[in-house]
């Protein structure tokens, strides 16, 4: 079945550097989405991603998919403390069967 | 309503009782997911409705697990014969549609089963 993988899995960085995190699916995905879970928290809902070698931006945040649309990546310029929690990527292929990524949990030390 | 909404918030229950678990999605979801997290994992997609029908239900771990949903609104998770493996935070999302993306999550219900 579909399986997606996120890497790292754990990622330590000081405030100010930057961070990436990376998504890849065992199948071409329709779309992908990107989530945030802050700890104790529940998922919150960051983006969605729908054509092939796509870049979209929030503020400090970047999100591609791939060309091959079977990667992701989120890209986090300067991290700061607000940063921290686990992101999630979640991929759908053929059906609308939402498949979540193992996730990334950053950690930004001050 | 404003958010999902989910209840109950906890839920402790011995081994072998049933348990039904609750979500109210945002008025006009048409859309409704339910996954399940274990502590420090990702999220394991259980179920999904379109209105009231679950095109899907291959993420259901066993017979022992069912969910329902009337109305296009509230959708209940029923555990049979619960045992300490289903201890986890139940999570339930819903969408205005299911082709749009963005879901919102409600805060969950932590099952424990002891």
């Amino acid at each position: 079945g579909q399986q997606v993988m996120q890497i790292p899995q754990y990622q330590h960085v000081q405030e100010g550097e930057d961070f990436t995190t990376y998504c890849n699916s065992s199948t071409t995905l329709s779309n992908i989405q990107w989530y945030k879970q802050r700890p104790g928290g529940h998922p919150v809902f960051l983006i969605q991603l729908v054509k092939s070698g796509e870049v979209k931006k929030q503020k400090r945040l970047t999100f591609q998919f791939g060309e091959a649309k079977k990667n992701s990546s989120l890209h986090i310029t300067a991290t700061q403390t607000t940063d921290v929690g686990t992101y999630f990527c979640a991929g759908v292929s053929g059906t609308y069967k939402y498949i979540f990524g193992t996730g990334t949990r950053l950690k930004v030390l001050a | 309503g404003a958010g999902v909404s989910q209840s109950p918030s906890n839920k402790v229950t011995e081994k072998g009782k049933d348990v039904e678990l609750r979500c109210d999605p945002i008025s006009g979801h048409t859309a409704l997911y339910w996954y399940r997290q274990r502590l420090g994992q990702g999220l394991e997609f259980l179920i999904y409705f379109q209105g009231n029908s679950a095109p899907d239900k291959s993420g259901l771990p066993s017979d022992r697990f069912s969910a329902e949903r009337t109305g296009e609104s509230v959708s209940t998770l029923t555990i049979q014969r619960t045992q300490q493996e289903d201890s986890a935070v139940y999570l339930c999302a819903s969408s205005l549609d299911i082709r749009v993306g963005g879901y919102t999550f409600g805060s969950g219900t932590r099952l424990t089963v002891v």
